[in-house]
């Protein structure tokens, strides 16, 4: 079974402060990505990550960082946190795949952490 | 535009019964896939299907099914026989090379399976 977890659940903060997201797969998969979902809006895509120390900018990344050392590990940073940043942060991790692109298969996601900025 | 369109916020669904969650998308590859997750309050986003544009048949995963009709570009979701557990969230997802094989997510449809 594919096992994506996140550092936190549930996280409060305050204007202004600076934020990780912890996020670790045990799949040894290329790809990792990082969402938020607001409601009525779904799911949007802030970074994704399909190696070691590459990242790639995702639909919102304004205002957010990421890091990825470790193939296993894929971080989400707010460099100065907003109330407008309050939302539910999902990551996910998916293969290349026989397809060879980068976006590769399915696409498994962990629990999600949920983040209030006040 | 809006890439995947989920009208329906949210559905009633009574325990047993089957269910249909409609999905419309656009795009205008002839080469993409569609997904549908499901996310129970506990926030976890679970892979249920995968339907291909290619795949001459819908795709079934026990008791969900996929409707998937390409000329009206829709992939409806169908959960047969109803459980208290599958009240949730679910969205409907597409992956399309013009948009680098990004996901594009539907704002979702609450299910609530009653007694």
């Amino acid at each position: 079974d594919v096992k994506v977890t996140q550092s936190s659940r549930y996280l409060v903060k305050r204007t202004g402060e600076k934020v990780f997201l912890e996020c670790v797969q045990d799949m040894d998969h290329e790809n990792m990505f990082w969402y938020r979902q607001d409601p009525g809006l779904g799911l949007r895509l802030i970074y994704f990550s399909y190696d070691v120390k590459m990242k790639e900018k995702g639909d919102i990344p304004e205002g957010y960082s990421v890091s990825r050392e470790k193939k296993e590990r894929f971080s989400l940073i707010l460099e100065s946190a907003s109330t407008n940043q309050t939302s539910m942060y999902l990551c996910a991790s998916s293969f290349t795949g026989t397809s060879g692109h980068h976006w590769g298969e399915t696409q498994y996601f962990g629990p999600g952490t949920r983040l209030l900025v006040l | 535009a809006q890439k995947i369109t989920q009208t329906q916020p949210g559905m009633f669904v009574q325990e047993k019964e089957a269910v249909t969650l409609d999905c419309t998308y656009d795009t205008s590859d002839q080469s993409y896939g569609l997904f549908w997750y499901k996310q129970p309050s506990s926030g976890e986003m679970i892979f249920l299907i995968y339907q291909g544009s290619y795949d001459e048949q819908n795709a079934t995963e026990g008791r969900y099914s996929l409707n998937f009709q390409k000329a009206r570009k829709s992939a409806n979701l169908v959960i047969s026989a109803s459980q208290l557990g599958d009240s949730a969230m679910y969205f409907c997802a597409m992956r399309e090379p013009s948009n680098d094989y990004k996901l594009s997510f539907g704002a979702g449809t609450t299910v609530t399976v009653r007694a």
